[in-house]
């Protein structure tokens, strides 16, 4: 089973200032990435695939890099609506495995 | 709007067996393949089950394999979860999820989730 490791778990941040969230993979998932934000009581939504591609409707100020066993989330500069919990997922390998997720705060 | 909409969750005892439907509406439904992801209170999410379009073919986490099963019946625009044997750490929400090949395999469409209760 692939261990998805995302880091840090809380990151503590005010509107306006970018927020850098980290997803490392236990072994190489290629491409194979994708993210998910998730409001308190809300489903989670599709944010990100094949770790850089946003998906309808998402943002631009939403980004994905990495490739590998190494990926980041950016959001360039905080909306109050991005106020949230990320989490990264892989779909390289069955059994499909999440992150354990970053929470984004308002500091 | 493409929806999907879970039901049949439940508070079952130790043991006991609950059958959790999904139903969706506005798209094409056997055209996707569906999952099952659920959310342990305050805790992560933690992928359960998957389906193919056509039904053939499905997945399941270690921790419900032997005990779940997936299934769909595309006449009716139904995703269902049959879970047996139900043991406290299956207590979740238990979302539905379609699966687009076109977005990296990823899930653009949720349900709102049904809540799943083991305890005696």
């Amino acid at each position: 089973e692939i261990v998805l490791t995302q880091s840090p778990a809380t990151l503590s941040l005010s509107p306006g200032e970018r927020a850098t969230l980290s997803c490392r993979a236990s072994q190489t998932v290629g491409s194979y990435l994708v993210w998910y934000q998730q409001k308190p009581g809300q489903a989670p939504r599709l944010l990100i695939y094949d770790a850089f591609n946003r998906a309808t409707g998402i943002p631009a100020r939403f980004s994905g890099s990495g490739s590998g066993t190494d990926f980041t989330l950016t959001i360039s500069s905080l909306e109050p609506e991005d106020f949230a919990v990320y989490y990264c997922q892989q779909r390289s390998n069955w059994p499909l495995t999440f992150g354990g997720g970053t929470r984004v705060e308002i500091k | 709007e493409v929806q999907l909409l879970e039901s049949g969750g439940g508070l079952v005892q130790p043991g006991g067996s609950l059958r959790l439907s999904c139903a969706a509406s506005r798209f094409s439904f056997s055209s996707y393949a569906m999952r099952w992801v659920r959310q342990a209170p305050g805790k992560g999410l933690e992928w359960v089950s998957a389906i193919s379009g056509g039904g053939g073919t499905t997945y399941y986490a270690d921790s419900v394999k032997g005990r779940f099963t997936i299934s769909r019946d595309n006449s009716k625009n139904t995703l269902y979860l049959q879970m047996n044997n139900l043991r406290a750490e299956d207590t979740a929400l238990y979302y539905c999820a379609k699966m687009d090949t076109a977005l990296g395999y990823g899930m653009d469409v949720w349900g709102q989730g049904t809540t799943v209760t083991v305890s005696s």
